[in-house]
């Protein structure tokens, strides 16, 4: 069964700082796509990021860069030079290509407090 | 365009009674998928549809919720006899869905219904 792992419940950063959000995943499905979405205060889910497991280097998108370790099955999400925007729900998702029919499961979740 | 649409935004119900939700999802995409999320937690995977396949129901919690997809495009959730434990908000999502093999296809979210069950 999939699952995705975030062991982080909550985070803080000082403004204009990097910071790492954790997620680690487990499948046995050799295609495999993992998201990260933001969710602010007014709830609406956005898109950040995505990586699929066959990409040979890590993804960015502006500010977010995922940290791929596909060995140690983890997908960490870095934010770089924090803003006060930045403070939100952060989750971490993955989809099994072959054999998870697109289902998408998302993990717990990190609260990201950037600091002014 | 228009994203995804969800309605009513709030619905609060008695216990007991039933309840729709509304998910209309942007034109052209194929899988349609519907999430639970209780307040300050994750998102719960409750159905999820795909073009004409039939339904993947894994996720829904008993047999008192059910969703249809109607025309391949707006589809309803159905909570027969609420309960007091269902409420939460009720997410949905739509996506391109590719082909068996492939991974992609962010999901584009709705603003979710806010279901309060009394």
């Amino acid at each position: 069964a999939q699952k995705i792992t975030q062991t982080q419940p909550g985070m803080f950063v000082q403004e204009k700082e990097a910071v790492t959000l954790d997620c680690t995943y487990d499948t046995s499905d050799p295609s495999y796509g993992l998201f990260w979405y933001k969710q602010p205060s007014s709830g609406e889910m956005i898109f950040l990021i995505y990586q699929g497991s066959y990409d040979q280097q890590n993804a960015t998108e502006g500010r977010y860069s995922l940290n791929f370790q596909k060995a140690r099955k983890s997908a960490n999400l870095v934010i770089s030079a924090s803003q006060l925007g930045d403070s939100a729900m952060y989750f971490c998702a993955m989809r099994e290509g072959n054999t998870g029919g697109f289902k998408t499961i998302f993990g717990a979740g990190t609260r990201l407090f950037v600091k002014a | 365009g228009a994203g995804v649409s969800q309605s009513p935004s709030n619905k609060v119900t008695e216990k007991g009674k039933d309840v729709e939700l509304r998910c209309d999802p942007i034109s052209g995409h194929t899988a349609l998928y519907w999430y639970r999320q209780s307040l300050g937690q994750g998102l719960e995977f409750l159905i999820y549809f795909q073009g004409n396949s039939a339904p993947d129901k894994s996720g829904l919690p008993s047999d008192r919720f059910s969703a249809e997809r109607t025309g391949g495009s707006v589809s309803t959730l159905t909570i027969q006899r609420t309960q007091q434990e269902d409420s939460a908000v009720y997410l949905c999502a739509s996506s391109f869905s590719g082909a068996t093999g492939d991974s992609y296809y962010e999901q584009y979210f709705g603003p979710g219904t806010r279901l309060t069950v009394t």
